[in-house]
């Protein structure tokens, strides 16, 4: 199983719309969640991060934190071309040597 | 500021060449790491620096070696450059391992014939 799971996609939602992403982990004393956002022949790029249980809102962006099922999830409000990306969840694990654990990415689609 | 950058940018090498790839950083970060980014299987941390004067292996190190010649500058070295090393490597910074965020340079693709 891996340590940090998405769903590879593609995910594809009409402009305007919500889009959903969705990530779980199997390190249940991970304490740092993160989304990056990556553009296509670019680098990762952080556009969210959350500690604790609950919801997290920065804009058009939600990331929501599920400790006790071990999932964190990212809403994207009001979905725009330019939000077409590919969205990688990354986890800091528990123990002492704490380097983020990415996971594959999920590839978003806004279509106009 | 520059921020994180790294180079080359595009590099050819056959096998069993070596090579290193150089990486800084301007934002008097502690830590800093090698990745590199295989299609479908995400970021995957080659080795790590938490502090200047220490470096770690990641997940993936093997056919590696790194140097952090100081508190700037982390260069990952391929001594033997073979076709599974085919890939895109990215470096990134933090202020210090764990909660803090990483920032990620241009990244290099590396193609080994």
């Amino acid at each position: 199983q891996k340590e940090v799971e998405q769903n590879s996609g593609p995910l594809s939602v009409p402009e305007g719309a919500i889009a959903s992403l969705n990530c779980t982990y199997s390190d249940r004393g991970s304490q740092s969640f993160f989304w990056y956002r990556q553009y296509s022949g670019k680098s990762p790029e952080l556009i969210m991060s959350i500690y604790s249980n609950g919801d997290k809102e920065d804009g058009r962006f939600t990331a929501q934190l599920n400790k006790a099922s071990q999932y964190v999830s990212l809403l994207i409000r009001d979905s725009q071309p330019s939000d077409s990306a590919t969205y990688l969840c990354a986890v800091s694990p528990s123990g002492s040597a704490r380097q983020l654990t990415f996971g594959s990415g999920t590839q978003l689609t806004v279509l106009p | 500021n520059a921020g994180v950058t790294q180079t080359p940018k595009f590099q050819v090498l056959k096998t069993g060449q070596s090579m290193t790839l150089q990486c800084a950083q301007d934002m008097n970060h502690n830590s800093m790491y090698w990745y590199r980014q295989d299609p479908g299987m995400g970021l995957r941390l080659i080795y790590y620096s938490a502090s200047e004067g220490t470096t770690d292996k990641g997940e993936v190190p093997n056919g590696y070696n790194v140097s952090r010649l100081n508190k700037r500058e982390f260069s990952l070295r391929l001594e033997s450059a073979a076709p599974s090393q085919t890939s895109v490597y990215f470096c990134a910074s933090s202020e210090s391992m764990g909660q803090e965020t990483q920032y990620f340079g241009p990244g290099t693709r590396l193609l080994v014939l």
